[in-house]
């Protein structure tokens, strides 16, 4: 079945240092990938995606790329801020139960980023 | 604007006694599910929805119910809560069934059963 690897946090870097959280998934077919973002007390957002193999998805600084050859989408920012302080997740969404877009989680990452 | 609710937002209650959490959607999306999130877990899906009167059973159903009678609304129930689903729920819902289609999350519900 579809499964997907996260580092362990907590991850805490200084404001403005480079940040990179892996991620390596395991999926029959071409699954989409997903990096969302939980902040305190709040639901989770999506952050960005990316549909193919190769396909770079991006937003708010953070970037990860789609690697087959790897199996990985792993997310970095080249400078974090105090504001970025969340849990990561990590998610493939393929077919299989679930209907086509189930969401299959890593189990998430917290990061901390300190003044 | 665009958004998925949830209620309660918190809730205690004891084991045994019938509980529905409930979750609207104002995107008109056709496909919504449940989702519970455990330290060390992550998300897994409880039940989803494809539309209207149609329901199916995603990774972790047991001990719960959904229904799915108009297309805003997705409830899920817990006929006899046990301490085992003291968890963190959230409703999620996409306008398609597509694998690449983003799903939107409620804010969810904290629950403890005791």
């Amino acid at each position: 079945g579809n499964s997907v690897t996260q580092m362990e946090g907590p991850v805490t870097l200084s404001e403005e240092a480079f940040l990179t959280i892996n991620c390596t998934y395991t999926a029959t077919g071409y699954p989409s990938l997903f990096w969302y973002v939980q902040y305190p007390g709040e639901g989770l957002q999506l952050l960005l995606k990316a549909t193919k193999a190769d396909d770079k998805g991006s937003n708010k600084g953070f970037e990860a790329t789609y690697r087959k050859e790897t199996t990985s989408f792993h997310l970095e920012k080249g400078s974090v801020q105090v504001s970025d302080s969340a849990v990561y997740f990590c998610a493939l969404s393929g077919f299989g139960t679930g209907g086509g877009n189930k969401l299959t989680f890593g189990t998430g990452t917290q990061l901390k980023v300190e003044l | 604007e665009a958004q998925v609710t949830q209620n309660p937002r918190y809730l205690i209650t004891v084991t045994g006694k019938k509980l529905t959490v409930t979750c609207s959607q104002n995107m008109n999306h056709e496909y919504m599910s449940w989702y519970r999130q455990d330290p060390g877990l992550g998300l897994r899906q409880i039940y989803y929805s494809m539309n209207v009167e149609v329901t199916d059973k995603g990774d972790v159903p047991e001990g719960y119910k959904v229904s799915r009678k108009e297309k805003r609304n997705f409830p899920l129930i817990l006929e006899s809560p046990s301490p085992n689903q003291t968890s963190l729920y959230f409703c999620a819902s996409s306008s398609g069934g597509g694998s690449s289609y983003e799903q939107y999350f409620g804010p969810g519900t904290r629950l403890t059963v005791t």
